[in-house]
């Protein structure tokens, strides 16, 4: 049973348009993240959160922002979608020493 | 130079035989260090964790830990063709303000031949 969600799990959607993926976890972790990862490629770091009220732009960030407002709850948004953003999107925790837990991932395409 | 480096591969071995993963990282301060294998498609899993110098043992997966040397590895024993995926090695700095980020090498792409 999976402990870190997110939704949707697919998503296609037109050039323009603002979208928020959904992130939630049931661990308590105060550590998250989202992670941008292509097929075959490198996962790339978008934004991270030690904790409630947390946010700090990793190295793909410019396009999009994070809040974190509950512990368990770490949504990210897209102001105005492109078909560059078109990528698997990962959300992850973890403890402040630990390995990180993943969420299984929205593919997102953006036509 | 990445802090996390990993051989790219792919890295390939017969079923049976010991597969054998290697990290380096350049932080001498990093205290916790993570093996994730992915499937194609799939999220990274976490498969091993190791927090002190030597060895720790899990099945049939092995982490070596060499903090004087910074690198750790991954041995698989018994190779099946199941294990046939990427092996991602993470490492956790330290970054200003004691906090701690997770830093990712590029993975290791792994084929178990039947």
């Amino acid at each position: 049973e999976a402990d870190i969600y997110q939704t949707p799990r697919y998503l296609v959607i037109g050039t323009g348009k603002k979208i928020t993926l959904e992130c939630s976890q049931t661990m308590g972790h105060d550590k998250m993240y989202w992670y941008q990862q292509d097929p075959g490629m490198e996962l790339h770091l978008i934004h991270y959160s030690y904790g409630v009220n947390s946010t700090e732009k990793g190295d793909l960030s410019s396009e999009s922002t994070v809040s974190r407002i509950r512990t368990e709850h770490f949504p990210l948004t897209l102001e105005s979608a492109r078909p560059s953003h078109t990528s698997q999107y990962l959300c992850a925790s973890s403890t402040r020493q630990g390995g990180a837990t993943f969420g299984s991932g929205t593919r997102l395409t953006v036509v | 130079q990445k802090e996390v480096e990993q051989n790219s591969g792919p890295l390939s071995v017969p079923e049976g035989a010991i597969a054998s993963l290697n990290c380096t990282y350049s932080d001498r301060v990093s205290q916790s260090f993570f093996w994730y294998r992915q499937y194609s498609g799939k999220s990274p899993e976490l498969i091993m964790s190791i927090y002190s110098n030597g060895d720790k043992e899990d099945g049939r997966f092995t982490a070596q830990l060499n903090k004087a040397s910074q690198y750790v590895s991954l041995l698989i024993r018994d190779s099946q063709p199941s294990d046939s995926a990427t092996y991602l090695c993470a490492v956790n700095i330290i970054e200003a303000g004691n906090n701690r980020k997770l830093i990712w090498g590029l993975g290791t792409s792994l084929a178990v031949n039947p």
